[in-house]
């Protein structure tokens, strides 16, 4: 199965602030990256898929990138209704496999 | 408008069944793949499994396989999972999920785009 690594697994951050979350596989995924938001009590939301494409609807400050076995995912500017988990997810191989998560919470 | 409505979590014992459905609305299931996730208590999302838009290729994680099915009813425009001997680590909340793409795609392009609301099982004596 591939592995996935998030780091960090939580940090504080304000509005306006930018973010950075990584997200390392355990082999060669062929882009096949995708990134998803989680809300307290709500369904997770997918917001980039195969590494760098956004979503049609999602806001411009989110934005992916990476190749080979790492990645990242940015938001620049938080905004209130980012302060969520993130997950990572790979669609390369199954089992598809998630990144165990990265909490976004308020400074 | 495109939905997804599940149902039919609930309270099993252990070694119990439970079927669990859920219905689309706004597209028709065989135009895209179709998804189970699951989350259990305060935990991170777990893929389960996955049936193509064709109907004909089923994929399962190896912690359900042989105990879990997934299927879909066209007819209906539902889609559904079929849990036997369920065990206290199934217990999580269940999402049915669509794949963005449909035709033309492969399966791993694309992501899951559209999430049901979920459905609760608890697997408990």
């Amino acid at each position: 199965d591939i592995q996935m690594t998030q780091s960090p697994l939580s940090l504080a951050a304000s509005v306006g602030d930018r973010v950075t979350i990584t997200c390392r596989t355990s082999q060669m995924i062929s882009s096949y990256l995708n990134w998803y938001r989680q809300r307290p009590g709500k369904a997770p939301e997918l917001l980039i898929y195969t590494t760098s494409s956004l979503r049609t609807g999602v806001p411009s400050r989110f934005r992916g990138s990476g190749s080979g076995t790492d990645f990242t995912l940015t938001i620049d500017s938080l905004q209130a209704e980012d302060f969520a988990i993130y997950y990572c997810q790979q669609s390369h191989l199954t089992p598809w496999t998630f990144g165990q998560g990265t909490k976004v919470e308020i400074k | 408008e495109v939905q997804l409505v599940e149902s039919g979590g609930g309270l099993v014992q252990p070694g119990g069944s439970l079927r669990l459905s859920c219905k689309a609305s706004g597209f028709t299931l065989n135009t895209y793949d179709m998804t189970w996730v699951r989350q259990a208590p305060g935990k991170g999302l777990e893929w389960v499994s996955t049936v193509s838009r064709s109907g004909d290729i089923t994929y399962y994680a190896d912690s359900v396989k042989g105990r879990f099915t997934i299927s879909r009813d066209i007819s209906k425009n539902t889609l559904y999972l079929q849990m036997n001997t369920l065990r206290g680590d199934d217990t999580a909340v269940y999402y049915c999920a669509k794949g963005q793409f449909g035709s033309g795609y492969p399966s791993s392009f694309g992501g899951l785009d559209v999430w049901g609301q979920g459905t609760t099982v608890s697997v408990s004596s």
